[in-house]
């Protein structure tokens, strides 16, 4: 199994600010995902984060709105930039131990609020 | 493009029958199908998964069949309680496990004691 730690949990944040969400897993990952679930919806997948490279953005995400950075094998960060009320959402990261579907976890969330 | 959709927002059952929720998908071709339990305020839980070539897999409480014919999956709680009141998720895998899930919407569902 895997614990996956997000912070914050919470934060309620100004319009055009910046928020950086940190993710640290207590064993070493490949690959690392980071998801939005925005009210009443599914999730969606932001990007994909491996160490040592680029992350890679889905259809609809840039890197200059979610810039992630992924220094080693058990943890990464995504931040929110130039927040609008829009961007209220969870953002969740996500890891797959083994890379077989069978071992995927998720840490409990990032609730952001912009006001 | 790909869609998948969960037979229903919410669903009311009594406590002691079998849950039934449904997840079908279009434009898709999943080399496996996962259901994750989901409570208010938190992340989700990975609760199985079922590959392609598989028909049905069970766990305890919990059934799933899938049939890649009709490109569908249903998920069943037998003998249902009320703690397993929460939103249940379906997601669809590529062919690798690092191929990232697509998720349906989820289905609330409540056990009424």
């Amino acid at each position: 199994s895997a614990v996956i730690s997000q912070k914050p949990s919470r934060d309620i944040c100004q319009r055009g600010t910046s928020l950086t969400i940190q993710c640290q897993v207590d064993s070493q990952v490949t690959m690392m995902f980071w998801y939005r679930q925005q009210p009443g919806q599914s999730l969606t997948l932001i990007a994909t984060a491996n160490q040592g490279s680029e992350a890679t953005y889905e259809s609809g995400f840039v890197i200059d709105k979610f810039p992630i950075s992924r220094p080693n094998l058990t943890f990464s960060t995504l931040t929110v930039s130039n927040m609008s009320p829009e961007d209220s959402s969870i953002y969740l990261c996500s890891v797959d131990i083994s890379g077989s579907g069978n071992t995927i976890y998720f840490g409990e969330g990032s609730w952001l609020t912009v006001v | 493009s790909q869609k998948i959709e969960q037979n229903s927002e919410a669903l009311n059952i009594q406590e002691g029958k079998t849950a039934t929720l449904t997840c079908n998908y279009t434009n898709y071709s999943p080399a496996y199908l996962q259901w994750y339990r989901q409570d208010p305020g938190r992340g989700p839980v990975f609760l199985l998964l079922i590959r392609e070539n598989e028909k049905e897999k069970r766990k305890e409480r919990l059934k799933v069949t899938f049939d890649t014919t009709l490109k569908q999956s249903l998920f069943h709680i037998t003998a249902s309680q009320p703690a397993d009141s929460a939103t249940y998720l379906c997601a669809l895998g590529g062919s690798s496990g690092n191929t990232p899930l697509v998720f349906g919407k989820g289905t609330r569902l409540s056990v009424i004691a």
